[in-house]
């Protein structure tokens, strides 16, 4: 069966520092991934979606980047962090057959 | 452009009493995925259902429903005889592709508090 583990859980960072979150899926192969975020008492926005190795789609101009150097690797980051980056960020993936399936989630606070 | 609404922000209902959660949706296009996801408070997204839109059959699973209806561009969520372990966010959400595999299109989400 898949799975997606995400990490880390929570994570607290000082404005201005670097930031790397990582997501890797179990189970399947090229799977569709995917990175969205949701601030405190709103819905989920889409950041960036990939389908395959190093073809990245945004969906938000931000100071945020992904990458995707492995199949079932999926990497969230920044360089600075900003206040407004704040916020519960998910990940997740799908195929042809399955639905999205997210991730636990990293819960990001910004001081 | 693809739009989902969910207009209830916050329902509570005691526990046993049914509760419809509400999903209108906009799309030009002619084949998409409409799902339902909970949000239990640890914060993981849960997948519900995913319905086609050609498939305008209504589905039971155990205590939930749901409703799919094109002529009004709603996909209504119901939850029979509600538990206190149905508190959670539930979002609905739309994808346009042959298979559903595109980037979702989340609606707001409607917090559901079940009260003992």
């Amino acid at each position: 069966s898949q799975t997606i583990h995400q990490w880390p859980a929570t994570l607290v960072q000082p404005v201005g520092s670097p930031l790397s979150l990582e997501c890797t899926v179990e189970g399947t192969s090229n799977p569709n991934l995917y990175w969205y975020r949701q601030a405190a008492g709103r819905g989920l926005q889409l950041l960036f979606y990939s389908v395959g190795i190093g073809q990245i789609s945004s969906e938000v101009p931000q100071n945020l980047s992904a990458s995707r150097p492995q199949d079932r690797q999926f990497i969230l980051s920044s360089k600075k962090l900003l206040l407004s980056d704040s916020g519960f960020y998910l990940c997740a993936w799908s195929t042809g057959v399955q639905p999205q399936h997210f991730g636990d989630g990293t819960r990001l606070s910004i001081l | 452009a693809q739009k989902v609404t969910q207009a209830q922000t916050e329902i509570s209902v005691v526990e046993k009493e049914d509760v419809t959660l509400d999903c209108v949706y906009e799309t030009r296009d002619t084949t998409y995925y409409l799902f339902w996801y909970k949000q239990p408070p640890s914060g993981e997204l849960v997948f519900l259902i995913r319905r086609n839109s050609f498939d305008e059959q209504n589905e039971i699973s155990g205590r939930y429903s749901w409703n799919f209806q094109k002529s009004t561009s709603s996909f209504n969520f119901t939850i029979t005889a509600s538990q206190v372990v149905d508190s959670a966010v539930y979002f609905c959400a739309l994808s346009s592709s042959n298979s559903g595999n595109t980037p979702l299109v989340f609606g707001k989400g409607t917090r559901l508090s079940v009260i003992a």
